[in-house]
């Protein structure tokens, strides 16, 4: 079945200290990769995408995510995190097939709290 | 101008109750979501409609009810509401898988 696992629940950073939030997916065709974030009462904003090409992929507001097909792993990566990216990070998987285009599956998602 | 927008963004109601969520996106997006995000903040896709055509429906209670009068609008009607159904309920819209989905701003839905 697919999958995808965060498995820090809780990160605390200083700012300007530089992040990495870790993603692991289970699913048997070549996957369609995804970050999102979510501020404290907001919706889900998309941070980047992947789903060919380069396994190094820019996103908004400095983030970075890399895909590495043999450990499964999406892992979000920012150099220096500011006040502002405190927020909840959902790594989530996009399944396609007739039955599940454009469905989801996301992970339990990573809280970042960013000490002054 | 708001992408994804969805009203009520709060709603308080009892057991029993029958309750409505709208939902609109002025994206040009073939494609809507219906998400359930628990109070653990886990994310579960519900309904999913492809230019007004049920396409993804998961185990979710029949009491859940999704409508699509138009392909910018997805409405969510609940019927008989349950404790269990206090949740945040996000809309979404996306154009095709690789382009990602955009979210609505939620609809905390409280019962009890």
């Amino acid at each position: 079945a697919q999958s995808v696992t965060q498995p820090d629940i809780h990160i605390t950073v200083s700012e300007g200290a530089s992040l990495e939030l870790r993603c692991n997916y289970s699913y048997g065709a070549t996957p369609y990769l995804f970050w999102y974030v979510q501020s404290p009462g907001q919706g889900l904003q998309l941070l980047l995408k992947y789903f060919s090409g380069d396994t190094l992929v820019q996103g908004i507001k400095g983030f970075e995510a890399e895909f590495k097909r043999s450990q499964s792993s999406f892992n979000l990566r920012k150099p220096s995190v500011h006040w502002s990216d405190a927020a909840e990070y959902f790594c989530a998987v996009g399944l396609h097939g007739s039955s599940n285009t454009g469905k989801l599956i996301f992970g339990q998602g990573t809280t970042l709290q960013v000490k002054p | 101008d708001t992408a994804v927008s969805q009203t009520p963004k709060y709603l308080v109601t009892q057991m029993g109750n029958d309750k409505s969520i709208k939902c609109e996106q002025n994206l040009g997006h073939d494609t809507m979501y219906w998400y359930k995000q628990d109070s653990k903040k886990f994310l579960k896709i519900m309904f999913s409609y492809n230019n007004k055509e049920l396409i993804i429906n998961e185990t979710v209670p029949n009491r859940f009810s999704p409508k699509s009068p138009d392909k910018a609008h997805l409405n969510l009607h609940i019927n008989s509401l349950e404790l269990g159904d206090s949740a945040v309920y996000f809309c979404a819209s996306s154009q095709d898988l690789g382009s990602g989905q955009y979210f609505g701003p939620g609809t905390r839905l409280t019962v009890t």
